[in-house]
């Protein structure tokens, strides 16, 4: 099984700054690797799948690169509404596999 | 447009089984493969089963293995999660996703979950 590990925990940021998520695989995903965004009561949404291709709809202030067995997830200059959790997905292997998530926290 | 909707959730004593069901409309579910993903309260999320297409492939994460069970009705467009020997620790919010297609194998819609407790 493929472990998934993300840094920071909790990145405590101010609106206007940069944030900087990253994603480490246990083995190399190639570039099968998805970010998505949860807020407090609701299903994670997809921001970003193949390490760098936003979803529908996501602002190009999230960007995402990396291969193999690492990643970065980046927002260029956090909104009030990006205050949340991120998780990493590898989807290259089964089991499936998604790292433990970093919480977005207003500083 | 795309919808999945969970139910069956509730409380369940350590030992019993429950069904949890997914019913997904806006789009034909036949050419997607479905997965179960959950989340405990307050956790992260843990990838749980997935079923192909046709039903002939079905994966499962390690902690599920050999007590769940993930099938599918294409004609009815609905998976099912069938889980047996329900512990504490599986305790956690349900949901149901689409993966897009077989080459990008992301998670593109969610659905809003369903809440399991396993309690005495």
């Amino acid at each position: 099984d493929i472990d998934m590990t993300q840094s920071p925990v909790t990145l405590s940021v101010s609106p206007g700054d940069r944030a900087v998520l990253s994603c480490r695989a246990g083995h190399s995903v190639g570039s099968n690797l998805a970010w998505y965004q949860q807020k407090p009561g609701q299903p994670p949404r997809l921001l970003i799948y193949g390490v760098s291709t936003r979803a529908a709809g996501v602002p190009a202030r999230f960007s995402g690169s990396g291969s193999g067995t690492e990643f970065t997830l980046i927002i260029s200059s956090l909104q009030s509404e990006d205050f949340a959790l991120y998780f990493c997905h590898q989807y290259n292997f089964w089991p499936q596999s998604f790292g433990p998530g970093t919480r977005l926290d207003l500083k | 447009q795309v919808q999945l909707a969970e139910s069956g959730g509730g409380m369940v004593q350590p030992g019993k089984s429950l069904t949890l069901s997914c019913t997904a409309s806006g789009f034909a579910m036949r050419n997607h493969v479905m997965h179960w993903i959950r989340q405990a309260p307050g956790k992260g999320l843990e990838w749980v089963a997935a079923v192909w297409f046709d039903g002939s492939n079905k994966f499962y994460g390690d902690s599920v293995k050999g007590r769940f069970a993930i099938a599918r009705d294409n004609v009815k467009s609905t998976v099912s999660l069938v889980m047996s020997g329900l512990r504490v620790n599986d305790t956690a919010m349900y949901f149901c996703a689409r993966q897009l297609t077989t080459v990008n194998r992301h998670l593109d819609y969610w659905g809003q979950g369903v809440l399991v407790t396993v309690s005495s």
